[in-house]
Parts: C-alpha cells; sequence; structure tokens
C-alpha cells in the first residue's frame, strides 16, 4: 500500500513568522511530488510542484525533496493570515498512470 | 482559476439512487482524473480517463463508472447510492505525458 503521511495539525504560526510543513512517502519509486492548498469548503489549488532532490523556490514558498529519505516538506515565508488552509501533499508514483495519492492534510492556522 | 468546470455544485439523493456528475477539462487537457474526498481526509483516486479510454483505477467498487467524450469532458456515474457516497467529488484535468493535475471546483453529495 503506497501510502503518504502528514500531521494533521493545526499547525499554528504568528503572522511573518515561517512555516513548515512536512510529508512523508512509502515507496522510493515515486517521481513527482506535489503541494496543493485546500480552504475549507473549496476544491485543492497546485501550489507548487518538484521532482529533483533540493530546493524550489516560487514567490513566498519553498518545497523541499530528498527522496534518500522520501520526504517532501513545503516552507512559507512570511505566513499571513490569508495562508490559513490545509497543505495536502500529494505523491505520483511510478507505473501508476498518473494517479495522484494525497496526505490527509495538514491545517495551518496563522494567527495575527 | 483553473479553467476545468464541475456541476452540479450541489446534489442531495437517497440510497439506492444513481447520480451523475459532470466535469469540463481545461482547454487543452486530454486527460481527466475523478477523485472523492470525504470530509477531513485527502483526496482519493477513483479513476482516470485519457482519450475516451479508462486509465487507471482506484479502490472503488464498478458501480461507479464513468465516461469521456471527444470534447475531453467527462461523467462520473454512481449507481445504487450508499449513504458512505456522501463526499466532495473532485474532477482534475492535466495534460498526457505530464503529471500536474488542475482541480474544477468540486461536487457535493449528501446521500441521506
Amino acid at each position: 500500500q503506497k501510502e503518504v503521511e502528514q500531521n494533521s495539525g493545526p499547525l499554528s504560526v504568528p503572522e511573518g513568522a515561517i512555516a513548515s510543513l512536512n510529508c512523508t512517502y512509502s515507496d522510493r519509486g515515486s517521481q513527482s511530488f506535489f503541494w496543493y492548498r485546500q480552504y475549507s469548503g473549496k476544491s485543492p489549488e497546485l501550489i507548487m510542484s518538484i521532482y529533483s532532490n533540493g530546493d524550489k523556490e516560487d514567490g513566498r514558498f519553498t518545497a523541499q525533496l530528498n527522496k534518500a529519505s522520501q520526504y517532501v516538506s513545503l516552507l512559507i515565508r512570511d505566513s499571513q493570515p490569508s495562508d490559513s488552509a490545509t497543505y495536502l501533499c500529494a505523491v505520483k508514483y511510478t507505473g501508476t498512470a498518473s494517479k495522484l495519492t494525497f496526505g490527509t492534510g495538514t491545517r495551518l492556522q496563522v494567527t495575527l | 482559476e483553473t479553467g476545468v468546470t464541475q456541476s452540479p455544485t450541489h446534489l442531495i439523493k437517497t440510497r439506492g439512487q444513481q447520480v451523475t456528475l459532470r466535469c469540463s477539462s481545461q482547454s487543452g487537457h486530454n486527460t481527466v482524473s475523478w477523485y472523492q474526498q470525504a470530509l477531513g481526509q485527502g483526496p482519493q483516486f477513483i479513476f482516470q480517463y485519457y482519450r475516451e479510454e479508462e486509465n487507471g483505477r482506484g479502490n472503488f467498487p464498478p458501480r461507479f463508472s464513468g465516461l469521456q467524450f471527444p470534447n475531453y469532458s467527462s461523467e462520473l456515474n454512481v449507481n445504487a447510492l450508499e449513504l458512505d457516497d456522501s463526499a466532495l467529488y473532485l474532477c482534475a484535468s492535466s495534460s498526457g505525458g505530464t503529471d500536474t493535475q488542475y482541480f474544477g471546483p468540486g461536487t457535493r453529495l449528501t446521500v441521506l
């Protein structure tokens, strides 16, 4: 069973701080990794994709991938109250068409 | 906005009934994936259609079926509805050969 694990939270950070969200996955034979943001009652919105070991930055967001340790993380710098949402980690495992396997999500609360 | 549309937005059915959900993919995308998201959970892969053919299926019973049309829009059909089918149904479109999926707004199905 290929799994994706996330801490459900809530993760509470003050406005302006760095939020760090983590995700581990069970199968080394994975190739593509995604972070989605989901506001309550809405559908997931793609934030970042990452395919290679290392860091990938996009504005205030940085995704980090370590395939040897089988984890992927998302850093949000200068957190804003509008960042308060559930963050879903998704993994595309090799040989599974384009099926994405999701974690249960981490709820982030950015406090004033 | 991703350009992926879904209808209807909300739906209420009773046990044993049948339901059809619809999805229009983003322009230029030929692949549609369907996911079920129960409350507090991550999306679960139902199946994927690529160029009108089923291209992968998750762990869902045969009463979940689908279609893709020549214009790449898609339908999800669920027969003999059960209470546990109450969930947010998400359609995601992608371009064949890429793993990045963009979600529509979803259809909230309630089974009474």
